[in-house]
């Protein structure tokens, strides 16, 4: 079992609509958590962070967070097609090191 | 700088040779970490300095591969005798300090040929 667990996509999803991106991870000793932007050939960019359970909105972003079910997950409303990248979820089991999944490929269509 | 600086951002590198990647994190960033993205896959743990001490080297793949911090300010990660399956993509993050966000550099894409 991967530490970190995505689906890789891509999710295709109208402009407008609603994007919804999942993650399960593996070590429960995780305390924060981190979701990461990536466009092709470009560095990950920082876009949410959470720390502890429920949703955290931030714009038109909306981190949750379930540690029972080691389950975190990111909700992009309205979604434009500027947001079409590869959203990466990273824990960190330990107090600093990030742990990264393979990315779910997001596509907005016009 | 504003943000992490890393350079150079490509390197084509003759299988054998070694290289030098260099990072400049944002200033007064405690935390430095190096990571690696091989194409299509998230970015992989190398390295992690707290100031200028290597606090974890656990990801390195090799005893090729060695990374220095040695004022606490700028990395550098060496790779000698480089082989195909080093091309990647190499990511440099730095924090304030451990627990708290990381920002990531452009990157230096290596190809060995």
């Amino acid at each position: 079992q991967k530490e970190v667990e995505q689906n890789s996509g891509p999710l295709s999803v109208p402009e407008g609509a609603i994007a919804s991106l999942n993650c399960t991870y593996s070590d429960r000793g995780s305390q924060s958590f981190f979701w990461y932007r990536q466009y092709s050939g470009k560095s990950p960019e920082l876009i949410m962070s959470i720390y502890s359970n429920g949703d955290k909105e931030d714009g038109r972003f909306t981190a949750q967070l379930n540690k029972a079910s080691q389950y975190v997950s990111l909700l992009i409303r309205d979604s434009q097609p500027s947001d079409s990248a590869t959203y990466l979820c990273a824990p960190t089991p330990g107090s600093y090191k990030l742990i990264f999944g393979s990315g779910t490929r997001l596509l907005v269509r016009p | 700088g504003a943000g992490v600086s890393q350079s150079p951002r490509y390197k084509v590198a003759k299988r054998g040779q070694d290289v030098a990647l260099r990072c400049d994190p944002i200033s007064g960033h405690v935390s430095l970490f190096w990571y690696q993205q091989a194409l299509g896959q998230g970015p992989e743990f190398l390295t992690y300095f707290q100031n200028e001490a290597q606090l974890d080297k656990s990801g390195l793949p090799s005893d090729r591969f060695f990374a220095e911090r040695p004022e606490g300010s700028v990395s550098t990660l060496k790779i000698q005798r480089t082989q195909q399956e080093d091309s990647a993509v190499y990511l440099c993050a730095s924090s304030f300090s451990g627990s708290t966000e990381a920002f990531f550099g452009q990157g230096t894409r290596l190809t060995v040929v």
